[in-house]
């Protein structure tokens, strides 16, 4: 079985652009969360869907938007890109939304000059 | 808000020997979840263990265990028989139910863990 999925693993972009992040969840999977990761830090919670839905949303500017579609994949976006945006950005995925041990994918790595 | 301290930034241990690391945590919440996580370079977070708050038993699995103090908010993990594999960012994480459903990992701010040959 596939793991999560995420793409691209690194992205290079300038400050003022968007950007879109993809993650495909484990078969199966329902629920996909979003987290990133700044360096020399622990991940920070960005959102989580389930069954299309967003259940949660962390402390985040609005410039941060997500969605999840009917097979489950998911889309992170974000616009306006600023220098502090750059980071790991990790999707993890869960059969439900509680779940006793997400699995997650091995990031985006997105660089902001 | 919940917050995850691991107050030990680096530490090192010797192929085969113990090593404990340490995670306090802050909640007014009773039901809630803690796990390990460890990521090595290849930067995919690894459940490494998790313990359920109402269990009174630590939980085990191989090598890993953990000490689960409720009252004092402490979640330490204990790896024995360490290996080289076992090399990784190691992080602490709290999960409770949040509005709408959703459950949110909050993690501290990780312990780098190197084991020597």
């Amino acid at each position: 079985d596939a793991g999560v999925t995420q793409s691209p693993t690194h992205l290079i972009k300038t400050r003022g652009q968007q950007v879109t992040l993809r993650c495909s969840p484990i078969s199966g999977h329902k629920s996909v969360s979003w987290y990133q990761q700044v360096l020399g830090q622990g991940p920070q919670f960005i959102f989580q869907y389930y069954e299309k839905e967003e259940r949660g949303r962390g402390n985040f500017p609005d410039r941060f938007s997500a969605r999840q579609f009917p097979n489950y994949s998911s889309e992170l976006n974000v616009n306006a890109l600023l220098l502090g945006d750059s980071a790991l950005y990790l999707c993890a995925s869960s059969l439900a939304t509680r779940a006793l041990g997400y699995t997650f994918g091995s990031g985006t790595r997105l660089t902001v000059v | 808000a919940q917050t995850v301290t691991q107050s030990q930034p680096e530490m090192s241990v010797q192929e085969a020997e113990t090593v404990t690391l340490s995670c306090t945590y802050d909640t007014s919440e009773s039901n809630y979840y803690l796990f390990w996580y460890k990521q090595p370079p290849s930067r995919q977070m690894i459940l490494v263990i998790r313990q359920e708050a109402y269990k009174q038993q630590n939980a085990t699995e191989n090598r890993f265990s953990v000490n689960f103090q409720k009252a004092a908010k402490s979640f330490s993990l204990k790896i024995s028989d360490s290996q080289l594999g076992d090399t990784a960012m190691y992080f602490c994480a709290f999960m409770k139910p949040g509005g709408a459903g959703s459950y949110q990992l909050t993690f501290g701010k990780g312990t780098k863990l190197s084991v020597i040959p």
